[in-house]
């Protein structure tokens, strides 16, 4: 089956602008999860979904970045006033409740490069 | 307290060798110990996962090995092949919620 798609794949963006980045989750999975991989750097936890419950947004850098998720399912992570620091792979992640949430099953990210 | 401890960042091996990467943490809550393997240009994939009451866990050439008195965890490659030259996060959890993620050991096998 479909796994976690991202889009874009790539995204070039000059410094001050606002982007949006997209994740499909797999189908049926409650549970969705965006993290941030700098160059030479571990996976940083962004945000977290989980059914109808509020979302964990405790590792959002700034308030300039904001994520939705709409029925359920597809999720977008808005970066607004982009800065250079900003600069890094996007990784979504999704799970589900037949296996504890244990697995979480990534995309294959979106790499933003901010000018 | 939220931070896991990941080393060596970079480890080269031979074919056939065995690889051994090393975690520790701090918060006694986490409840489940995940490692994940990522390919260049790729997400990171679960490679195996044990959870604080089991000392050990074996997957194929792939063990974990935990020790929770002294809150720390590896991971053992055996007969490592250059298949396995990849990065490789540690990884802690609490609940169901987020991972709290190493900073990543990039293995390289050579043949």
């Amino acid at each position: 089956g479909a796994g976690v798609s991202q889009s874009p794949s790539n995204k070039v963006t000059e410094k001050g602008k606002d982007v949006e980045l997209r994740c499909d989750p797999i189908s049926g999975h409650t549970a969705l999860y965006w993290y941030r991989q700098s160059l030479g750097q571990g996976l940083e936890f962004l945000i977290y979904f989980q059914g109808n419950s509020a979302p964990d947004k405790s590792g959002l850098p700034s308030d300039r970045f904001s994520a939705e998720r709409t029925g359920g399912s597809v999720s977008t992570l808005t970066i607004q006033r982009t800065q250079q620091e900003d600069s890094a792979v996007y990784l979504c992640a999704s799970s589900t409740r037949l296996a504890g949430y244990n697995e979480q099953f990534f995309g294959p990210g979106t790499r933003l490069t901010v000018l | 307290q939220q931070q896991v401890k990941q080393s060596p960042q970079s480890l080269i091996v031979q074919k056939g060798g065995i690889s051994i990467i090393n975690c520790a943490y701090e918060n006694t809550a986490f409840d489940y110990f995940p490692w994940y393997q990522q390919f260049p240009g790729k997400g990171p994939a679960l490679l195996i996962a044990i959870r604080p009451d089991v000392s050990e866990k074996k997957e194929g050439r792939f063990t974990i090995s935990f020790n929770k008195s002294a809150k720390q965890f590896s991971l053992h490659i055996m007969d490592s092949q250059p298949g396995d030259s990849a990065t490789y996060f540690c990884a802690a959890r609490r609940d169901t919620g987020k991972l709290i993620f190493g900073q990543g050991t990039t293995l390289q096998v050579k043949p």
